[in-house]
């Protein structure tokens, strides 16, 4: 079965509201990968957190990975029309490979 | 650094065709990925190759599919002959190190339409 399904399908805000998008997976990781993907465009790597990591920031994203729930949440803060995309988290387990999630559509009003 | 490039970008073709996309990877980088990407299915990896040798190609759909990456530098994936449902995205990415532990770097995609 697939690993790491992103929750919710679909978010809509207003701009300067967060976001917050939920994965799951199923089996152990080595890491997870968050990805954005606007409309017609190829994927965007956005931020790895690796197994033995909890939290990790980057500019405006927050995640974090809790490895007993299997689950990781991508938080973007004071979100801008920009931030309209695709979310994928993608897991790395034991095989050699990425797999992806279906995605979180996310769309911020201006 | 241009990043992932593919060629082309947009593939219209009847039933029945050879199709072949192409893809160059970042200079330097060891592993190659290529994905398609469909409304229905998502995204799925259908080869991976490491310092230029596959490595797992069981998503591969069928016969009709191939892939080969003759120098680190270029990589073909070929459908012969294609069928309406191959129409999708396809994707190559490109990555440092072992598939999977790093980042992957996405090219624009092509998108095929097989009529």
């Amino acid at each position: 079965s697939q690993q790491g399904e992103e929750d919710p399908q679909a978010l809509s805000i207003q701009e300067g509201e967060n976001a917050t998008m939920n994965c799951s997976y199923k089996t152990s990781i080595n890491n997870l990968q968050w990805y954005r993907q606007n409309s017609g465009r190829g994927l965007v790597h956005l931020i790895l957190i690796r197994s033995n990591e909890r939290e990790k920031h980057s500019g405006r994203l927050r995640v974090t990975l809790d490895t007993s729930k299997k689950s990781s949440s991508l938080l973007i803060t004071a979100s801008r029309a920009a931030d309209t995309a695709s979310y994928f988290c993608a897991t790395r387990g034991s095989a050699r490979q990425l797999t992806f999630g279906s995605g979180t559509q996310l769309t911020v009003l201006p | 650094d241009a990043g992932v490039i593919q060629s082309p970008r947009h593939e219209v073709t009847e039933m029945g065709q050879e199709v072949t996309l192409r893809c160059k990877p970042i200079s330097g980088h060891n592993s190659l990925f290529w994905y398609r990407q469909t409304m229905m299915r998502g995204l799925e990896l259908l080869i991976y190759f490491n310092n230029n040798v596959p490595i797992d190609d069981s998503g591969m759909p069928e016969d009709r599919f191939s892939a080969k990456m003759p120098n680190a530098s270029f990589s073909t994936l070929k459908i012969q002959p294609s069928e309406p449902r191959d129409s999708a995205v396809y994707f190559c990415a490109s990555s440092l190190g072992d598939g999977g532990y790093n980042e992957q770097f996405f090219g624009p995609g092509t998108r095929l339409t097989v009529l």
